[in-house]
């Protein structure tokens, strides 16, 4: 079965700081993978997608994320976050059989000044 | 370009009633999917309908229904509510569903409370 395992629940990073948000999945085909933002009370925007190609990917907000099939990985990454950042970020595995995404359980990024 | 609207964006209900929530997807958008946000679960898929037709359905109770119309637009209802329905439901719009050449878009959800 598919699933996307988000290890962090939380995490704390510094203003100016660089951050790196894990996301392993399990999925037996080519995975169609996603990263999505989600602030208190508000949907999902999407941040960055994964189909095939580069497997670096560059997304909105300054966001980046590789893919590593080896390693069964899609980690995003930031080389500096604001404070405005503070949400919680999920990673989506889209399984096109079923025509959904399976979603990890989240990460909470908190920003400290 | 007008983004996924969810109306109403909140809502109490009592056990026992039933709710209909509706989405309105991006012009041109053919699927709209629908998704529960709790907690304890985190986000789980309710259905998908394209083309006004149900092509896949997640692991919830016949409680739970939906329908598309010609226009795209969604509806999904809960009969018989339950506290265990209050949830933020997230619809989520695309060009034709999960494929690679397109992506899902959120709207703002709408929460739904049971007391």
């Amino acid at each position: 079965a598919q699933s996307v395992t988000q290890p962090d629940i939380h995490i704390t990073v510094s203003e100016g700081a660089s951050l790196e948000l894990r996301c392993n999945y399990s999925y037996g085909a080519t995975p169609y993978l996603f990263w999505y933002v989600q602030s208190p009370g508000q949907g999902l925007q999407l941040l960055l997608k994964y189909f095939s190609g580069d497997t670096l990917v560059q997304g909105i907000k300054g966001f980046e994320a590789e893919f590593k099939r080896s390693q069964s990985s899609f980690n995003l990454r930031k080389p500096s976050v604001h404070w405005s950042d503070a949400a919680e970020y999920f990673c989506a595995v889209g399984v096109w059989s079923f025509q959904k995404l399976v979603f990890g359980t989240g990460t909470r990024l908190l920003v400290s000044p | 370009k007008a983004g996924v609207t969810q109306t109403p964006r909140y809502l109490i209900k009592t056990r026992g009633q039933q709710v209909t929530l509706s989405c309105s997807p991006i012009s041109g958008h053919r699927s709209v999917s629908w998704y529960q946000q709790t907690p304890g679960q985190g986000l789980q898929f309710l259905f998908e309908y394209f083309s006004e037709t149900q092509r896949n359905k997640g692991n919830f109770p016949g409680r739970f229904s939906g329908r598309q119309f010609s226009n795209s637009r969604s509806e999904m209802n809960v009969s018989t509510l339950e506290l265990g329905d209050s949830a933020l439901y997230l619809c989520a719009s695309s060009l034709q569903g999960i494929n690679a050449n397109t992506e899902a878009f959120f709207g703002q959800g709408t929460r739904l409370t049971v007391v």
